[in-house]
């Protein structure tokens, strides 16, 4: 059963600093992993999806790797805004014919002034 | 650009009292999928739907939750006779995955609130 942990569960940077989020799973048959944006009392906005086959894939200030024989993914953002606080969530995705999505619980983003 | 709707935003009923929550999913998806997320916890994987049939249900959808697709737009989730935790966001998601493309888009979301 996969289990998917992201850590921190909280973090609070100055605008125009460089961040990284991580996120941790434990099944390492992942079949893709897809990084979220979800502000408050909102739905789910996707960002970036990592296939297996792949190492990282990159949109616009967001760049998102994926290693699966050490169970992690980070997410990079670049130059933050205050406009990027939100909460992050990462889905891994198995090999099912439907590929359910499994989500960690969240890092809440604060980008101050 | 295309999105998932759902409807409605809202949804207050009666603990007992069946509700349907209903989506719009992207109109060249083939896959569909519901998911809740109870206050300050995970999102949770309910079920999966691909050519008119659950592909993969979660244990929480048991007897009481069913789906179906009635029309060539629409897909909808029954809760037969909710109970107080039912009470979460529900969001309904689809996905082409064509060319391998399995990316997930959601909706916003219909809050059920259960009295």
């Amino acid at each position: 059963k996969q289990e998917v942990t992201q850590i921190p569960a909280a973090l609070s940077v100055p605008e125009g600093e460089n961040l990284v989020l991580n996120c941790s799973f434990t099944d390492s048959a992942i079949y893709n992993l897809q990084w979220f944006r979800q502000d408050p009392g909102k739905g789910l906005t996707s960002l970036l999806l990592i296939q297996s086959s792949q190492r990282e894939q990159t949109s616009g200030r967001l760049n998102a790797s994926l290693d699966k024989s050490s169970g992690r993914s980070t997410l990079y953002i670049a130059a933050s805004q205050p406009g990027d606080s939100a909460t992050y969530l990462c889905a891994g995705g198995n090999t099912g014919t439907a590929s359910k999505l499994t989500f960690g619980t969240g890092t809440r983003l604060q980008v101050t002034l | 650009e295309p999105e998932v709707t759902q409807t409605p935003s809202h949804q207050v009923t009666q603990m007992g009292q069946e509700v349907i929550l209903r989506c719009v999913p992207i109109s060249n998806h083939l896959y569909f999928y519901w998911y809740r997320q109870i206050l300050g916890q995970k999102v949770e994987f309910l079920v999966s739907f691909y050519n008119n049939e659950i592909s993969e249900k979660s244990e929480i959808f048991d007897d009481q939750f069913s789906v179906e697709r009635p029309d060539g737009s629409n897909f909808t989730l029954k809760i037969r006779s909710t109970k107080l935790e039912d009470s979460a966001m529900y969001f309904c998601a689809s996905s082409e995955r064509s060319s391998g493309n399995h990316e997930q888009f959601f909706g916003p979301g219909t809050r059920l609130t259960v009295l």
